[in-house]
């Protein structure tokens, strides 16, 4: 089975802090997703990685960045963290570029900006 | 309304009993999966149908995709106290990138 480990369950930072969140695959795949969600709103799409040291942005970029420099490490960065950044932030990663396979997603963290 | 979008938003049915969910979008897509998160948790992936398909099993699990409607509805049979979570769709669009696009999500509650 896929595991997909974020090393937080739970985190709370201060406002202006860099904050990061970490995110490690054992499957050895190429695309890694990092998602942030809100009641109502869903799951939103922050950043993708399709190989290491690539990366795309998502629906809500702003605020954040990413690192991938190893392909089962993909790791979210809040810059100067925000109290709107207070959310669940979910990871996950599927194989190959093939469109009907499904996501694999960790465990979330749940993040906490005073 | 959201690409992906899930109704009802909540559902409390008896155990014993089916609870079927049904999720609208937009887009022309390659396919439709389903996904559960139980509270506090990540999200599991269930069922996966493609564009070509109509209807696919898994379990106690039916999922049904309409493409001419733009609809999917998920249904499990014979529910339990431990189907009691957030079912969420997602949509692989054709465009070609790697994005899956996830509705609002539908709150089960099943009654012991």
């Amino acid at each position: 089975d896929v595991k997909v480990t974020q090393s937080s369950r739970y985190l709370v930072k201060r406002t202006g802090e860099k904050v990061f969140l970490e995110c490690v695959q054992d499957m050895d795949h190429e695309n890694m997703f990092w998602y942030r969600q809100d009641p109502g709103l869903g799951l939103r799409l922050i950043y993708f990685s399709y190989d290491v040291k690539m990366k795309e942005k998502g629906d809500i970029p702003e605020g954040y960045s990413v690192s991938r420099e190893k392909k089962e490490r993909f790791s979210l960065i809040l810059e100067s963290a925000s109290t709107n950044q207070t959310s669940m932030y979910l990871c996950a990663s599927r194989g190959p570029r093939d469109f009907n396979q499904p996501q694999h997603f960790g465990d979330g963290t749940r993040l906490s900006i005073l | 309304s959201q690409q992906g979008e899930e109704d009802p938003q909540a559902l409390s049915i008896q155990e014993g009993e089916n609870a079927t969910m049904n999720c609208s979008y937009k887009t022309s897509i390659n396919n439709l999966q389903w996904y559960r998160q139980n509270s506090g948790r990540g999200l599991v992936h269930l069922i996966l149908i493609r564009s070509n398909e109509r209807e696919k099993h898994s379990g106690r699990l039916r999922v049904t995709l309409d493409t001419s409607k733009k609809s999917s509805s998920l249904l499990i049979t014979a529910s339990r106290a431990a189907d009691t979570a957030s079912y969420f769709c997602a949509t692989d669009s054709n465009f070609g990138n790697e994005k899956l696009t996830f509705g609002t999500g539908t709150r089960l509650t099943i009654i012991p």
